[in-house]
Parts: C-alpha cells; structure tokens; sequence
C-alpha cells in the first residue's frame, strides 16, 4: 500500500519568515495531494490541494509543488504569522481512494 | 458552509464502560468515514460508509468497535467496553464519493468535523 512520509516532525520560524514540509509518497498511481491544517482541539481542515497533471498551485501566502519524478511533494508558506501555528498534514491517494495521511507536522510561529 | 457535525467534543469515562459518538455529514455526502487519531500522529481509518453500507470496517477492532449508519445519512460509533488505550480523538469525514466503491468525482476530497476526544481513565 501507500506510504508517506512527512518532514520535519516540527518546525519553528519567526513570525514573516517562510516555512517549507516535505512529503515523499511510495505509490506512484497517486494522483491527489491534499494538505490538512489542525489546530489545537479541532479537526483537520483542508487548506489546499494537488493533482497530478499539475506541478505547482498556490493560494495567496500558501503553495504547494508536485515531483512526480521523484514522488515528493511540499507546502510553503509564506510571510508567516502566528495564526499559522498548528500541525499540518499531508496526504496521498489514488483517484477516490482512502487517502494516506502523513504523520504530521507541528509548525510554531514566534510572533 | 456545510459543516461535518459531531457531538460530543469531549468524553470522560472509565474502561469498561460504553461510549458513543455521533457524527452528521454534509448534506449529500455519500461517503462517510470514521478515523482515529493518536496524539501526534495522523489520521487512521476505523470504517468507511458508502451510504448506508460499510465499504471497509477492515482496520476496526470488531471485538468491541461498532459502527452503523442507518440510513445512510448520519453516523453512530461505539466502543464497549472501552480499554485505557482506546484514548485518542475520533474524527468523522464526509465526501461525495469515494473509496472502493469509485465514485462520482474522481478525487477523494474528505471534509472533517471537529471530532470527539475520548479519554478513558
């Protein structure tokens, strides 16, 4: 089956600086990327996605890039703030498959 | 916007004893999905619903895990009797269509509700 790996575990930056997660997936049938964001004591929330016959999406501060190639992908955000601290997640699936999800990220921004 | 309900956000209780939790999709939603989710880790599937029919309960501890969606539209999970490592957040996910059914959209976009935290002392 599929498996995903997520980096770093945690990540810490200063409030305006960029962060970048990594994800590498094993399946290459894979065709859909979505990126999860989960604040303290809520459900994860969809922030953005990626198909495969994409390479790059982005949506205003957040963007995300697909290697098919090399089966990684990442999520950057932009001029962080502190209302960007949560763990994110990322995720991997084939057509309408069961998603398989990352193990997460716990990203903390320091105002 | 449509919001995957699920109620309650927070359970205490002791092992042995019986827990349920309940979860409404997004109207429309075909699919929907019950995951668990360990402290610091990310989301594992317990079962899936293709409307009222369970697509994959493969992941479930059928022991003491139950699931059961009626009517194809609103969703009751238990656990009886519940074990000190049963402790975790219980999330509920809806989408269109999805899984091993195939469906109607060809991407598995799941929503999530809020979820339960379940601590079992």
């Amino acid at each position: 089956g599929e498996n995903v790996e997520q980096h770093p575990s945690t990540l810490s930056v200063q409030e305006g600086d960029s962060a970048v997660i990594k994800c590498t997936y094993s399946d290459s049938a894979s065709n859909y990327f979505p990126w999860y964001k989960q604040e303290l004591g809520k459900g994860p929330q969809l922030i953005i996605d990626i198909r495969s016959n994409v390479g790059e999406k982005k949506d205003q501060r957040i963007a995300v890039t697909l290697n098919k190639t090399a089966k990684h992908f990442s999520l950057h955000i932009t001029e962080t703030q502190p209302e960007d601290s949560a763990v994110y997640f990322c995720a991997a699936s084939i057509g309408s498959y069961i998603p398989t999800f990352g193990r997460g990220t716990s990203l903390i921004v320091h105002p | 916007e449509a919001e995957v309900a699920q109620s309650p956000r927070y359970k205490i209780t002791e092992k042995s004893q019986a827990v349920a939790f309940w979860c409404d999709p997004i109207s429309g939603h075909a699919t929907l999905y019950w995951y668990r989710q360990i402290l610091g880790q990310g989301p594992e599937l317990l079962v899936q619903f293709q409307d009222e029919s369970v697509v994959d309960d493969s992941q479930l501890p059928k022991d003491r895990f139950s699931a059961e969606r009626l009517k194809g539209v609103d969703s009751t999970l238990k656990i009886q009797p519940a074990e000190l490592g049963d402790s975790a957040m219980y999330l509920c996910a809806s989408s269109l269509a999805g899984g091993l059914a195939g469906g109607l959209v060809p991407y598995n976009e799941q929503f999530f509700g809020p979820g339960t935290r379940l601590t079992v002392l």
